[in-house]
């Protein structure tokens, strides 16, 4: 009953260091979620993947590239980490979605907490 | 443009008291509401949902009430408990992007709910 895995759970970079956060989900979801939450900001979206092979750009899609590698696993890359990107990151995973079917409860990794330097 | 808002960031309840989270929302396209908890250093889990189309949805202690008229809706705890200690997000679920049918979710800020003992 692993659900959504994410590594690492901690890091710090420093400013100009690049790192891949990794998600891996096991309940045969279509569609995989990056957020990241800052304090006083809530969850903010920031790429998504509605099935595999198709990727999309959510609320705060700058300096972060995604890969769905396979249906299971939907990387998060940060290829120049900046200061702002400081935060902790949740990749979660759903079924799809369409009009006419019911809520798309998403399943969430317990976070990655990332420090840049 | 905060598209889900919740204005209240905290709130403290005796135990077995009931506790009332807020959540108002601004798009009218939104066609499901979700409630989501989050304990310190884990992901957030679901919790209620309820359709645009219903007015109230109970499960357990939890009832989620959805005015859509005023775009508001509240999630009732009866009667609280410590355990339910823990930040509360609204959630809105809606088309996003240029995909046809594509849903993503939209959250609020979060409410830290305290049950005091």
């Amino acid at each position: 009953n692993a659900g959504v895995t994410q590594t690492p759970k901690f890091q710090v970079l420093k400013t100009g260091q690049s790192m891949t956060l990794q998600c891996a989900q096991d309940m045969n979801h279509n569609s995989m979620y990056w957020y990241r939450q800052d304090p006083g900001m809530g969850l903010r979206l920031i790429y998504y993947s509605a099935s595999e092979g198709t990727t999309d750009k959510g609320e705060v899609p700058n300096g972060y590239n995604v890969s769905r590698l396979n249906k299971r696993e939907f990387s998060l890359r940060l290829e120049s980490a900046a200061p702002s990107q400081t935060s902790v990151y949740f990749c979660a995973s759903s079924e799809a979605r369409n009009r006419g079917t019911g809520a798309n409860v998403l399943t969430f990794g317990a976070g990655s907490r990332l420090t840049v330097l | 443009d905060q598209q889900v808002k919740q204005n209240s960031p905290s709130l403290s309840v005796q135990e077995g008291r009931i506790s009332i989270l807020n959540c108002d929302y601004t798009n009218s396209m939104f066609d499901y509401f979700l409630w989501y908890k989050k304990y310190p250093a884990e992901g957030p889990t679901f919790l209620i949902s309820i359709s645009s189309i219903k007015d109230k949805n109970e499960d357990g202690r939890f009832t989620v009430f959805l005015n859509k008229s005023a775009k508001h809706l509240s999630l009732h705890i009866v009667p609280s408990q410590p355990g339910d200690s823990a930040v509360y997000f609204c959630a809105a679920s809606g088309p996003i992007g240029s995909g046809a049918g594509s849903y993503q979710l939209t959250f609020g800020k979060g409410t830290k709910l305290s049950v005091i003992p």
